[in-house]
């Protein structure tokens, strides 16, 4: 079956330090990829997508992400967190049927 | 230019009772998106508008939701009667069109049924 994976339900990070959220999909052909960020009460905002192309996707907020096909996986990076990183990222792709199905989340927690 | 825009934010209500959610799209997208998130959880579609038609609603427990999108604008989410279960966020997005693979999301309803 199709499936988005976020393996870590949780991660804590200090200011200032990198943060890599991990993203693995299963489908027969590469989907469309995106993260996606929800700060407490608020919906989901896009900070990437990779359709094609080149495979090192920037985002806003300083955000990246890498697609490595060979590994079917889609990570999320940032050099240097600040405290407003503080939230939970989803990771999603459409499926063969145009739909949108998202990973179950990583929740970031950014200490002093 | 505004975001997706929903009502209310936060409802709180019996089981049993009925409860409706609102979502005013962006303005010329044709596509419309209910989605649940459970808690801990990643979004789970619902229900998909094309213009005024319901084009993918196979996720929507009809037994007891029903939606609405009368003039392809806005739309209407309805759950009657409402179990303790349903207590989630009820998120709405839209999109340009079908083929537009960008949703925005608006900020979701949180309901709690007790």
């Amino acid at each position: 079956a199709q499936s988005v994976t976020q393996p870590d339900i949780h991660i804590t990070v200090s200011e200032g330090a990198s943060l890599e959220l991990r993203c693995n999909y299963s489908y027969g052909a590469t989907p469309y990829l995106f993260w996606y960020v929800q700060s407490p009460g608020q919906g989901l905002q896009l900070l990437l997508k990779y359709f094609s192309g080149d495979t090192l996707v920037q985002g806003i907020k300083g955000f990246e992400a890498e697609f490595k096909r060979s590994q079917s996986s889609f990570n999320l990076r940032k050099p240097s967190v600040h405290w407003s990183d503080a939230a939970e990222y989803f990771c999603a792709a459409v499926d063969s049927w145009g739909k949108l199905q998202f990973g179950a989340g990583t929740q970031v927690v950014v200490t002093p | 230019e505004a975001g997706v825009v929903q009502s209310p934010r936060y409802k709180i209500i019996e089981k049993k009772q009925p409860v409706a959610f609102w979502c005013n799209p962006i303005s010329g997208h044709n596509t419309l998106y209910w989605y649940l998130q459970n808690l801990g959880q990643g979004p789970e579609l619902l229900i998909r508008y094309e213009n005024e038609e319901a084009v993918d609603d196979s996720q929507l427990p009809k037994d007891r939701f029903s939606a609405e999108r009368l003039k392809g604008v806005d739309s209407t989410l309805k759950i009657q009667p409402a179990e303790l279960g349903d207590s989630a966020v009820y998120l709405c997005a839209s999109s340009r069109d079908r083929h537009d693979n960008e949703q925005f999301f608006g900020p979701g309803t949180r309901l709690t049924v007790l």
